[in-house]
């Protein structure tokens, strides 16, 4: 499969724990980005790389959340002392670079974060 | 900023009833328009896109969207719908930012 890898796909955490997921995109996309989604709602942007630069993070990033990319393949997303509130799916997306034919992203299958 | 508004937030028809999910976005300037599929259990993946040129766009299986730039709406419309469509349908829309995606619409389509 070459599409859009995420690890794990479910992970049950106690509140106050740390959690890192990984994500591997597609491997020429040079786009990467972060979406949390909640039950009945669409995909919230987090954040996203161009390469191995983060280039933009949404106000719903606190400071207990850090993306890295550092060679510009493989991203992770950690979330520290995790709250209830951090339950959700998080997804991974990729795309090719920034002209208009190549905005398509890619989303891979997602890990579910569940805070007990 | 952009947003996405999705109109309806559940529909149910029957098999081979047609279909239309309204989808209306707000930015000013130049937009690629989207909308996404999630089926049960499965990862978003790709409908259609509108980048430029026909506002009409036709993608996989049967569906279609018109982009009508006066209304800022990206309506998805199929002629007759099968059991296999019932899933979520996101809108979303590209500016100047990332991707910004709509609440989503669930899809029942009962036999």
């Amino acid at each position: 499969d070459t599409g859009v890898s995420q690890d794990p796909r479910h992970k049950i955490t106690k509140r106050g724990q740390n959690v890192t997921f990984r994500c591997d995109p597609i491997s020429e996309h040079n786009r990467l980005y972060w979406y949390r989604q909640t039950l009945g709602q669409g995909p919230e942007f987090l954040t996203y790389f161009q390469n191995e630069a983060q280039l933009e993070k949404s106000r719903l990033l606190s400071d207990r959340f850090s993306a890295e990319r550092p060679k510009g393949s493989f991203s992770t997303l950690e979330i520290q002392r995790t709250e209830q509130g951090d339950s959700a799916m998080y997804l991974c997306a990729s795309s090719l670079g920034a002209g208009t034919a190549n905005t398509e992203a890619f989303f891979g299958q997602g890990t579910r974060l569940t805070v007990v | 900023a952009q947003s996405v508004s999705q109109h309806n937030h559940h529909v149910i028809l029957s098999e081979a009833a047609s279909l239309e999910l309204g989808c209306n976005y707000s930015y000013g300037g130049t937009v690629n328009l989207f909308w996404y599929v999630q089926y049960p259990g499965q990862h978003l993946q790709l409908l259609l896109k509108y980048f430029s040129g026909d506002p009409l766009v036709k993608g996989i299986k049967g569906f279609e969207a018109e982009f009508i730039k006066s209304k800022f709406s990206f309506n998805l419309r199929k002629p007759s719908v099968q059991w296999s469509d019932t899933a979520e349908y996101f809108c979303a829309v590209k500016g100047n930012t990332p991707l910004v995606f709509g609440k989503g619409t669930r899809l029942s389509v009962i036999a």
